[in-house]
């Protein structure tokens, strides 16, 4: 079976631009959760979905937004980009909340 | 307030040296406890967890951690490690009901053949 896929792997934008993650979850599996990983650091939590419902925010600013589509897929949209949103994205699914959390080789992103 | 402590940034060891690596928590309640472990540029992959039972737990590769809540810890271990362990290692919980890992700082890991 396939783990989790996310889309793009790296990508590049300069500030005051808008970037869309995109993840896959492992089939069947019905939670998808985002974090980002700065430099050095441990993953920081910002979103988890549950059946197409937000149930859970990180301390992130509005510029952060997420969904998930009806077939448990997810984007994480990012708005106003700072040279700080400069991190690795990481996206984790699980097939409910409580559950096991598997992630994705996740989305580098680089903002200059 | 609800967090993850690995006390080692760095830990070096020889090819065939035993491993363990630290890991406390402060949390009100039995966490789930979780180590992850991720290579360079690559996400993160699941090395073993505790839910609870057993306090001793064995994982992929070779790794077993032992839950201790007496000292809120969830210490890594490994009796040999190879040159393909190194890497960084975080330590996670779930707080806020399971809707959310909680990540340690991570242990760098390197292996000296």
């Amino acid at each position: 079976d396939a783990g989790v896929t996310q889309s793009p792997t790296h990508l590049i934008k300069t500030r005051g631009q808008h970037v869309t993650l995109r993840c896959s979850p492992i089939s069947g599996h019905k939670s998808v959760s985002w974090y980002q990983q700065v430099l050095g650091q441990g993953p920081q939590f910002i979103f988890q979905y549950y059946e197409k419902e937000e149930r859970g925010r990180g301390n992130f600013p509005d510029r952060f937004s997420a969904r998930q589509f009806p077939n448990y897929s997810s984007e994480l949209n990012v708005n106003a980009l700072l040279l700080g949103d400069s991190a690795l994205y990481l996206c984790a699914s699980s097939l409910a909340l409580g559950e096991t959390q598997y992630f994705g080789p996740g989305t580098r992103l680089l903002v200059l | 307030a609800q967090s993850v402590t690995q006390p080692d940034i760095h830990i070096t060891v020889s090819e065939g040296a035993s491993l363990e690596l630290r890991c406390n928590y402060s949390y009100g309640a039995t966490p789930y406890l979780f180590w992850y472990v991720q290579s360079p540029g690559q996400g993160l992959q699941l090395l073993l967890k505790y839910f609870s039972g057993d306090t001793l737990v064995q994982g992929i590769k070779g790794f077993e951690a032992e839950f201790k809540r007496s000292q809120s810890s969830f210490n890594l271990r490994k009796p040999s490690v190879h040159w393909s362990d190194a890497a960084e290692y975080f330590c996670a919980f779930f707080t806020g009901g399971g809707n959310k890992l909680t990540f340690g700082t991570g242990t760098q890991l390197k292996v000296e053949l």
